[in-house]
């Protein structure tokens, strides 16, 4: 089954670290650039970042630049996030997104990342 | 520019065509995509390359573009259309990508 399983999301302290994990299935994980996508609770969508195929390139949103890395396993056909600092402003849905086509064709359900104290 | 712009809410009397716009500098160069997102899902597209649409999205959706604006039109809207539309392309330098803030559709 063709799917992306997203997880780590929790409750944490501003300024505290939080690790996404983005686990894929059913396809070639390696062929594909992958990203993540968030969105704050009754908010749009915001782009976080994107990875090259082999992990060589990365790309971040200015809001994130600094703080935020993204990273994966091709082995373990697992994408990463890695959040640093984080504010309360960083609230939201994180997704894992496949990018195809020059559209995301295919998305994980999400996982709720919370900034409080 | 990097910035998309959609206008917040739209409205649509069933069975009646409807066109959601995204504007942008960027989309004088890239094409957009469109996505449909209803409540506590998570989105999915409905338009790819220019007009092309997954296995499984109904032909009442179509997308065209004209200068710095990109439109989903949906041809005899249903009641299963009701949700938020988010277009999405790169920004100026190609390596950044953008949505636009989401329309909100309400099919009458």
């Amino acid at each position: 089954q063709v799917q992306l399983v997203e997880s780590g999301g929790g409750v944490v302290q501003p300024g505290r670290s939080l690790r996404l994990s983005c686990a894929a299935s059913g396809f070639t994980f390696n062929r594909y650039v992958m990203n993540w996508v968030r969105q704050a609770p009754g908010k749009g969508l915001e782009w976080v970042t994107l990875i090259s195929f082999d992990g060589t390139d990365k790309y971040y949103a200015a809001s994130v630049k600094g703080r935020f890395t993204v990273s994966r396993d091709n082995s373990k056909n697992t994408l990463y996030l890695q959040m640093n600092s984080l504010r309360s402003e960083d609230t939201a849905f994180y997704y894992c997104a496949r990018r195809r086509l020059d559209a995301f064709d295919l998305w994980g359900q999400g996982t709720l990342v919370t900034v409080s104290s | 520019s990097s910035e998309l712009t959609q206008d917040p809410a739209v409205s649509v009397a069933l069975g009646q065509t409807v066109k959601i716009t995204c504007r942008g500098d960027s989309l004088r160069t890239y094409y957009a995509s469109w996505y449909q997102q209803k409540p506590g899902q998570a989105p999915i597209v409905v338009i790819y390359d220019r007009n092309n649409r997954p296995s499984g999205i109904p032909d009442r959706f179509s997308a065209s573009s004209s200068g710095n604006t990109a439109s989903l039109t949906i041809t005899g809207a249903q009641a299963e259309d009701e949700a938020a539309y988010y277009c999405n392309s790169r920004d100026g330098s190609g390596n950044h990508l953008v949505f636009g803030g989401g329309t909100s559709l309400t099919v009458l």
